[in-house]
């Protein structure tokens, strides 16, 4: 069976400071692999994703990911963080590519101060 | 496109009562997810369905939850009767499965309370 951890559950920066929101899977086959954003009262939007190919993955709003199959991670940094990337982040496994049969995280709760 | 619509937005009702919530997925989507959100658990896949028909209702916790796609342009998720334990908020998403480019888009969710 697939499971995600995302070792943080709540993450305090200030502002323009660099982040790393950190996320473990474990999986007996490939995955697929995501991070989603949820602002308050909203749904989730995907910030990025790793299907295959290069292990660095762009998303929006200055987000990366590095797949790191050996360590099984897939964590999520971005080099300056802003007041408004302040929400709840979540990182997902998908065993197949459908993109929407998704196991998740517990969350992680970035807080950024000013 | 106007996103995945759910409604409504905020349901408050007794224990006991019936309670259908409504999607709309993007159109030409041929995957529809329901989800649930709760402190507890986190998010939960209930329920989700291809080209309206069901593939996997493993996660819906109990018969008194139920799951509906009758055309491609809308689902309902109902509960009946409703229990305190089931007030979480459910979302909807929807994707499209084609040359690789694989993405769900959620709702914004309907925050439901059984009192």
């Amino acid at each position: 069976a697939q499971s995600v951890t995302q070792l943080d559950s709540q993450v305090p920066v200030f502002e323009e400071a660099p982040v790393e929101l950190r996320c473990n899977y474990s999986s007996s086959v490939s995955v697929y692999l995501f991070w989603y954003v949820q602002y308050p009262n909203q749904g989730l939007q995907l910030l990025l994703k790793y299907l295959s190919g290069s292990t660095l993955v762009k998303g929006i709003n200055g987000f990366e990911a590095e797949f790191n199959k050996s360590q099984t991670s897939f964590h999520l940094r971005k080099p300056s963080v802003h007041i408004s990337d302040t929400a709840e982040y979540f990182c997902a496994v998908s065993v197949d590519n459908r993109g929407g049969k998704l196991i998740f995280g517990q969350g992680t709760e970035l807080s950024v101060k000013p | 496109d106007a996103g995945v619509i759910q409604s409504p937005r905020h349901e408050v009702t007794e224990m006991g009562q019936e309670v259908t919530l409504r999607c709309k997925p993007i159109s030409g989507h041929d995957y529809l997810f329901w989800y649930r959100q709760t402190m507890m658990r986190g998010l939960e896949l209930l329920i989700y369905f291809n080209n309206n028909v069901p593939i996997d209702d493993s996660g819906m916790p109990e018969d008194r939850f139920s799951a509906k796609m009758p055309n491609a342009s809308f689902s309902t998720l109902k509960i009946q009767p409703s229990e305190p334990r089931d007030s979480a908020v459910y979302f909807c998403a929807s994707s499209f499965q084609t040359g690789g480019k694989t993405e769900a888009f959620f709702g914004q969710g309907t925050r439901l309370t059984v009192v």
